[in-house]
């Protein structure tokens, strides 16, 4: 099972950015699938999920309105578009997959995204 | 929001003894309907993603040595990981997965004394 993110970067205040999270092993569209970040030398923070039809999102409050999570089954990957980013929003994004409102495993290694102008 | 509060912050355990962690929730995460505890701990090694340790707050996860074992239940819980290796040098989390946003503890870092 692993699970490989990507489409992190470097970008501006007030840009945006689209993190993939691409699964082999194992099929995703069983699973309800999340974003998780992690400010470099912090704790985790949980973002946003997905339920396993992708019909059903939430995110946290600090996110809502501008990242946009959603997935592609056929394609075995799950996105996140991060619009409006901020500087508090440079984080290491992490996906995990579980089985509804249960616990995250695996996790992706993660990808780093930088907000900087 | 369900907030979670590990302690200690920190602590510095010898090795071949016994490692305390405690998190505590602000509200229940035990489902009566079920009688579970919507509890998971994790350990993150520095550069790496967290693993999976224990879930439903006192199962352990395939693979995770038996040293390492979660008890609690309601809001107060503990990670206990006796018989300290050298390789158990991480930052452990707990995690609410009773209510969305799921939520994290702040971390506990565990040494080597």
């Amino acid at each position: 099972l692993q699970l490989v993110e990507s489409g992190g970067g470097l970008v501006q205040p007030g840009g945006s950015l689209r993190l993939s999270c691409a699964a082999s092993g194992f099929t995703l569209s069983g699973y309800w699938m999340h974003w998780v970040r992690q400010v470099p030398g912090k704790g985790l923070m949980w973002v946003s999920r997905i339920n396993s039809e992708g019909t059903s999102t939430s995110y946290a409050d600090s996110v809502k309105g501008r990242f946009t999570t959603s997935r592609d089954n056929a394609k075995n990957t799950l996105y996140l578009q991060m619009n409006g980013l901020r500087a508090e929003d440079t984080a290491v994004y992490y996906c995990a997959p579980s089985f509804e409102a249960e616990w995250l495993d695996p996790w992706g290694q993660g990808t780093l995204v930088t907000v900087s102008s | 929001d369900i907030v979670m509060t590990q302690s200690p912050d920190s602590l510095a355990v010898s090795l071949g003894e016994r490692a305390t962690i405690n998190c505590k929730s602000s509200q229940t995460v035990l489902y009566s309907s079920n009688n579970k505890n919507y509890l998971a701990w994790y350990q993150q090694k520095p550069g790496q993603p967290p693993k999976l340790l224990i879930y439903w707050a006192s199962t352990r996860e395939s693979g995770v040595p038996d040293r390492f074992s979660g008890s609690g239940s309601g809001t107060d819980f503990t990670l206990t990981i006796n018989s300290l290796q050298a390789e158990d040098v991480a930052v452990y989390y707990c995690q609410q997965y009773y209510r969305t946003p799921s939520t994290f503890g702040q971390g506990t870092k565990l040494e080597i004394k």
